[in-house]
């Protein structure tokens, strides 16, 4: 059963870069997924950041491509999330999840989420 | 992008009733649909996966169907525990989600 943890500082400055992590247990980041990303505002909805395979293949959502870098650790079988020039808009909850390599696909699991404030 | 639009945006309903909930595509994505469900303080939880699939330990009472650009997600019997919000999700392309279904039990 895979299990995900995000960590990371909670409250980033205006301007700055958010940094997370996504620990892996019960599953090796070099099987066959997609390792993703996904915030919700306070209140709002779901919003796909980007993914990454083992191979370092990466996908991004086109609204926030500039300033996403997703990468892989796989000594430590992690995955991390940077988001650079952060406003107060980048408030949200950050999700990390799992999605299978082959269609149909889906998220799932995730992790718990970690609540990321911007502000100075 | 493939926007996602559900509604209705909320609803109410009692016990027992039956209740569906609609997800329109703004282009074909065949049968790549997800439904997701998410209580306050929680992570979404997929229910039903390529549009009719339900997930392995998800209650009987939920079903969902459709294909091309419109979808439902149908929950039979209501329950107390149903009380969340519900997304859809089309895996086709760029994943996207719709805006969210809040679903209140009377």
């Amino acid at each position: 059963q895979v299990q995900l943890q995000e960590s990371g500082p909670g409250l980033v400055k205006p301007s700055g870069t958010l940094s997370l992590t996504c620990a892996v247990s019960g599953d090796s980041i070099s099987s066959s997924n997609w390792w993703s990303w996904v915030r919700q505002p306070p209140g709002k909805g779901l919003e796909w950041i980007g993914e990454i395979y083992h191979s370092g293949s990466t996908n991004y959502n086109p609204s926030l491509k500039s300033r996403v870098t997703i990468s892989v650790d796989k000594s430590k079988n992690q995955f991390s999330l940077k988001l650079s020039s952060v406003t107060a808009a980048d408030t949200a909850v950050y999700y990390c999840a799992v999605k299978r390599w082959l269609q149909p696909n889906w998220f799932d699991p995730w992790g718990q989420g970690t609540l990321v404030t911007v502000s100075s | 992008d493939i926007q996602m639009t559900q509604s209705p945006s909320s609803l109410s309903a009692s016990v027992g009733d039956r209740v569906t909930i609609t997800c329109r595509a703004s282009q074909s994505i065949s049968s790549y649909l997800n439904w997701y469900q998410q209580k306050p303080g929680k992570a979404p939880k997929v229910l039903i996966y390529d549009a009719s699939t339900l997930q392995s330990g998800v209650s009987s009472r939920f079903s969902g169907s459709g294909s091309g650009t419109d979808f439902t997600l149908t929950i039979s019997s209501l329950q107390p525990e149903d009380s969340a919000t519900y997304y859809c999700q089309q895996s086709f392309s760029t994943p996207t989600f719709g805006q969210g279904t809040r679903l209140e039990i009377k």
